[in-house]
């Protein structure tokens, strides 16, 4: 299957800095990749929608100018989250799909553990 | 009400057993139902879609019920492998790359 890379994969940073997480498409090209984030004993939510050369779309409830999306190219799409509280504190994932997955089949990263302080 | 909701667990069988799972979806107009693995700390994976007339992958056996709103997978003669998170996905629109993940459901196959 298709190879998603997510570093990093553990951050830990203190209250009102910025972290950046970058998600890799190593052996395909995405057009799409979504950003998850999941709180503990609880589902994957939907962030957003990241596509190649425009603007993401965000899912209801999610601050655009907190969670900065970039997908600069069909290989990388890069989360930012701007001046993080320790509510941020959570699993992000990003995954992505290509033109020959199965239907329904999005491919993971490994994702990225944040731990605001 | 949650968009789709599944019994968390754990589920606790011995190999060899088979175990079911069941999820029930909100949304009558959602469109693509599949089921995801995700192992401890680990990015979760396809396992495999769900078809309205049901559907079957070697020892897992997936089923829609349109009409009750729920899906359900089948597991026959669980493996110590086959312990990990189920998780119930269902597309929203025709467009499946939105998809909407459930909580999932814990198993844990014991020797």
């Amino acid at each position: 299957g298709a190879v998603v890379s997510q570093h990093p994969s553990r951050v830990i940073c203190k209250s009102g800095t910025s972290v950046k997480i970058e998600c890799r498409s190593l052996d395909f090209q995405a057009t799409t990749m979504f950003w998850y984030r999941q709180f503990p004993k609880k589902s994957l939510m939907l962030m957003a929608t990241s596509n190649e050369g425009s603007k993401a779309t965000y899912e209801q409830g999610v601050e655009k100018d907190k969670f900065l999306i970039n997908h600069a190219s069909l290989t990388l799409s890069t989360l930012t989250v701007t001046s993080a509280h320790p509510e941020d504190s959570s699993f992000y994932i990003c995954s992505a799909t290509t033109s020959g997955s199965r239907v329904g089949e999005l491919f993971f990263g490994e994702g990225s553990r944040l731990t605001v302080l | 009400r949650k968009e789709v909701e599944q019994d968390p667990g754990p589920f606790n069988v011995p190999e060899g057993a088979t175990v079911a799972f069941n999820c029930t979806y909100s949304n009558s107009a959602s469109q693509s139902f599949f089921w995801y693995r995700q192992d401890c700390r680990k990015e979760p994976k396809l396992l495999m879609s769900v078809y309205s007339s049901g559907n079957e992958d070697g020892r897992f056996t997936a089923q829609l019920n349109r009409a009750s709103q729920y899906i359900s997978l089948l597991i026959r003669d669980s493996k110590l492998s086959d312990s990990a998170t189920y998780l119930c996905v269902v597309a929203l629109n025709t467009g499946f790359q939105k998809l909407v993940f459930g909580t999932g459901t814990r198993l844990l196959v014991s020797p």
